[in-house]
């Protein structure tokens, strides 16, 4: 089975431009999670999604920041504009269910550089 | 004080040692514990997770407990190269009504042959 896939691996682009990241979560998963990392930071939790609603959005850093998921099988990161200082790691989790009892799996992550 | 601290490393073992990783943690309502190993450039994947006060052992992983003291570790025994990775600890924390992860910033191992 796949797991969770994200695109791009990689992006580069200059500040102040528009930056989309894009998730697919593993079929069958409920809770969708966007994170952060950063060797300054660590890893911080963004949002995260139950069956499509946001639940929690207090991670998210600020109203450049924005994430949809639009069904059960896609979310989106959005970046707008973006700064030098979002250059970061992201990663997407999913799990069966949200308590964190339940495991997280986490897609290979999005390297983005804003120059 | 950080939510979940811990040693940023490397802390450098020889193949066939254990090694020793720790963890505190701040908030006395968490009750999920889990560690995480990342290989440099890669994702992080679940290896232990640990609800009771205690030790859990799978394999040659032991997680353990102590919820009296907010101390979480994990024991690596028979260390390999291969676990040469970065460890991390997560908690469940307040934020969110405790439906939230919360990570330290991770532990470096070296294990040397």
């Amino acid at each position: 089975d796949a797991g969770v896939i994200q695109s791009p691996r990689h992006e580069v682009t200059e500040m102040g431009q528009e930056v989309t990241l894009r998730c697919k979560p593993i079929s069958g998963h409920d809770y969708l999670f966007w994170y952060r990392q950063t060797m300054m930071r660590g890893l911080e939790l963004l949002i995260y999604f139950n069956n499509n609603v946001p639940i929690d959005d207090s991670g998210m850093p600020e109203d450049r920041f924005s994430a949809k998921m639009p069904n059960a099988s896609f979310s989106t990161l959005k970046i707008q504009p973006s700064e030098p200082r979002d250059s970061a790691v992201y990663f997407c989790a999913s799990s069966i269910s949200g308590f964190p009892t339940d495991t997280q799996y986490f897609g290979p992550g999005t390297r983005l550089t804003v120059l | 004080q950080k939510e979940v601290e811990q040693n940023s490393g490397p802390l450098s073992v020889p193949e066939g040692a254990i090694a020793s990783l720790n963890c505190t943690y701040s908030d006395r309502g968490s009750q999920s514990f889990f560690w995480y190993r990342q290989y440099s450039g890669k994702s992080p994947e679940l290896i232990m997770s640990i609800y009771s006060n205690g030790d859990k052992e799978d394999g040659r992983f032991t997680a353990q407990l102590n919820k009296a003291s907010q101390y979480v570790s994990l024991l690596i025994r028979d260390s390999q190269p291969s676990d040469s990775a970065t460890y991390l600890c997560a908690v469940n924390g307040r934020a969110g009504g405790y439906n939230k992860l919360i990570f330290g910033a991770g532990t470096r191992l070296a294990v040397h042959p």
